[in-house]
């Protein structure tokens, strides 16, 4: 089956450095995207990686490897307002082999003080 | 963000009651999507229209029925729902259906009584 894997919550402090980890399973691989969602809100792209590797865009980064299924989103100097849900989606086939998205579960990131 | 625009925001209804619900985006795009939002679960992608032409639909109730006149506007007719039915009806848009950054609206939040 298509799923995608990343965890629930997440706490971190002000000023520190989180990494948010995805795997993933799809029918077919095109690219993975991660979209952050603060409460209430539309979700708002972040990145986009098609191929294997970092991509550095301010004070978050995308790593990607297609081998091993595998994405993280890094945020540093995190700041309150990055507390939101951070959603992985991996880029697969669906039925009647149309592009779709295989969307996560979100993970619930805390920003402390 | 006013890329995509949705009406109304908040909207609850009665099982017998018939309603739309309005997305409009304002990117130029062609694809258009609708995803239902509902809590402990992933992005459930319902509808997709490329170009006015509904692409994929995802075993959808009919009791949800999708219109796009145009590459610009589109409604998600609404009638005879069920309590389960309650939750954050996104829409969003991308260039083209098929790898592209989709760009979301903020959202319904719906309530069937």
């Amino acid at each position: 089956g298509q799923n995608i894997d990343q965890p629930t919550e997440m706490t971190a402090t002000e000023g520190a450095i989180v990494q948010i980890n995805c795997t993933y399973q799809t029918s077919g691989f095109n690219g993975l995207f991660w979209y952050q969602q603060h409460a209430g809100e539309a979700p708002t792209f972040l990145s986009y990686n098609v191929l294997d590797g970092l991509e550095e865009k301010g004070r978050f980064s995308s790593f990607l490897s297609r081998s091993k299924g595998y994405s993280y989103l890094l945020l540093k100097e995190l700041q309150m307002k990055d507390s939101a849900s951070y959603l992985c989606a991996a880029e697969g086939y669906g039925a009647g082999n149309n592009r779709k998205l295989i969307w996560g579960l979100g993970t619930s990131l805390a920003v402390n003080p | 963000e006013t890329g995509v625009t949705q009406t109304p925001r908040h909207l609850v209804m009665g099982m017998t009651n018939k309603k739309s619900l309005k997305c409009e985006q304002h990117l130029g795009h062609n694809a258009m999507y609708w995803y239902k939002q509902s809590a402990k679960k992933p992005l459930e992608l319902m509808f997709v229209y490329n170009f006015k032409e509904q692409t994929e639909n995802n075993s959808v109730p009919s009791r949800f029925s999708p219109e796009c006149p145009n590459s610009s506007h589109l409604f998600l007719h609404l009638h005879t729902l069920q309590p389960e039915d309650s939750a954050l009806y996104l829409c969003a848009s991308s260039a083209r259906a098929t790898g592209d950054t989709q760009y979301f609206g903020p959202g319904t939040r719906l309530t069937v009584l």
